[in-house]
């Protein structure tokens, strides 16, 4: 069965630290995984998308790497601010097809002064 | 570009009630979704379209029907709410176009939450 796990499943942390967040999937066939940011009360936002040959990409603070042996992803945020208290989405595309996204629960980030 | 949009924000409905959920896209996309969101639940898809005029079923599509009949319009019809309804709805839009990575990227509304009582 296709499946997206992330941890943890909450995090509270102080503005201007960093952290990293978890994502394992088993997917199969494989296309590519994406990280999403949600705030509250709003749509997914699309932060970085891989495929199975890219290790790391980033976008500003957020670096996103991919491990496809293991299948793992974390997404590392750098100096956090108020603003990226969020839900995080990990995501995984199994194919191409327009049905094929699998999507985790999200970690819930709170960021405090 | 407003991007998508969705229509209502908020809704009540008593069960047995009914109701259309309208979204809208300007931004010439071929493919439309519909997700649902619960508590401690990855989004789930309820229904898609690849083009004008076409719908197919999702993970979750008891109890829905869709209509695709402007590109630009995507509708999600509950003809008799329950109470195992209530959540929040996302709509999304792609398109196949674009090249790697790109392909494919979708584009979410900001959701309609869902009360049924």
């Amino acid at each position: 069965k296709n499946q997206v796990e992330q941890s943890p499943q909450s995090l509270i942390i102080l503005e201007g630290k960093n952290c990293t967040l978890q994502c394992n999937y088993t997917v199969s066939p494989f296309s590519n995984l994406r990280w999403y940011k949600q705030d509250t009360g709003r749509g997914p936002v699309s932060l970085t998308i891989m495929t199975f040959s890219e290790n790391t990409k980033s976008n500003g603070r957020y670096t996103a790497t991919l491990d496809a042996d293991t299948k793992q992803s974390s997404l590392h945020i750098t100096a956090s601010q108020l603003s990226d208290s969020a839900s995080y989405i990990c995501v995984v595309s199994a194919g191409r097809g327009t049905d094929k996204l699998i999507f985790g629960t999200g970690t819930r980030l709170q960021v405090f002064p | 570009n407003a991007g998508v949009t969705q229509t209502p924000k908020f809704r009540v409905l008593k069960t047995g009630q009914s109701m259309t959920l309208l979204c809208a896209q300007d931004m010439n996309h071929e493919y439309m979704y519909w997700y649902r969101q619960d508590p401690g639940m990855g989004l789930r898809l309820i229904h898609y379209s690849v083009g004008e005029g076409t719908t197919a079923k999702g993970e979750v599509p008891d109890g829905y029907n869709v209509s695709r009949l402007k590109k630009q319009n995507f509708l999600l019809g509950l003809e008799s709410a329950a109470p195992s309804q209530t959540s929040v709805y996302f709509c999304a839009s792609s398109s196949p176009r674009g090249e790697g990575v790109g392909h494919n990227e979708q584009f979410f509304g900001p959701g309609t939450r869902l009360t049924v009582l």
